[in-house]
């Protein structure tokens, strides 16, 4: 079945830096890739997602890169600010069409 | 729109009892639910796909007799989590997806449910 790998899984960074977080996943079938905010005790807020048709996909501070040959796939924060601070989830799309989601990143904005 | 409610939020029972909790697609109808199991730190875990009318597809080591799904609506999923023990506290998070909202993948959260039990 599908495996998400997700690194690193602590990032901080300084306000206004950008913030790179990276998954990995097994299946050459999967085609959707979302990424997930969550704040602690919310619900997960989809941020953006990609399918296996692009590349790349942005929306203003934030942007998305697919590589399908290597099977991994990059969420890029630019411009950080202290209200980025989350933990952010890539997810898959496996044979089920279920998502399977990586482990998390938990990303700190230091003003 | 694609808002997605649960109840309760938090929920304390005594060891032994059972505990429902309820998932609304408030705008949209959702052809699919999804029940997923959080523990503190950690990622989302599925625990089960249900759709409408018919009985829920658990995932392996989910045990279907104590986590009772039923999916009886298009707008409505609830879980039991029938003989509760201290083990099976955690945050429990719903999602629904549709497949006329034009996007055939995404799912939409429900704030989830903290379930305590002591």
């Amino acid at each position: 079945g599908e495996n998400v790998e997700q690194h690193p899984s602590t990032l901080s960074v300084q306000e206004g830096d950008s913030a790179v977080i990276k998954c990995t996943y097994s299946d050459s079938a999967s085609n959707y890739f979302p990424w997930y905010k969550q704040e602690l005790g919310k619900r997960p807020q989809l941020i953006i997602d990609i399918r296996s048709n692009v590349g790349e996909k942005k929306d203003q501070r934030i942007a998305v890169t697919l590589n399908k040959t290597a099977k991994h796939f990059s969420l890029h924060i630019t411009e950080t600010q202290p209200e980025d601070s989350a933990v952010y989830f890539c997810a898959a799309i496996d044979y089920g069409q279920n998502f399977v989601f990586g482990p998390g990143t938990r990303l700190s904005v230091l003003p | 729109g694609a808002v997605v409610s649960q109840h309760p939020s938090r929920v304390i029972c005594k060891s032994g009892t059972s505990v429902k909790i309820e998932c609304r697609s408030l705008d949209f109808q959702a052809t699919t639910m999804f029940w997923y199991r959080q523990f503190p730190k950690k990622s989302l875990m599925l625990m089960a796909t249900s759709n409408e009318g018919s009985k829920a597809t658990y995932e392996q080591g989910v045990e279907k007799d104590k986590f009772l799904i039923n999916h009886a609506s298009l707008t409505l999923s609830t879980l039991t989590v029938t003989s509760a023990h201290p083990e099976d506290s955690s945050f429990y998070i719903c999602s629904a997806r549709s497949h006329n909202t034009g996007k055939d993948y995404e799912q939409y959260f429900g704030p989830g449910t903290r379930l305590t039990v002591t």
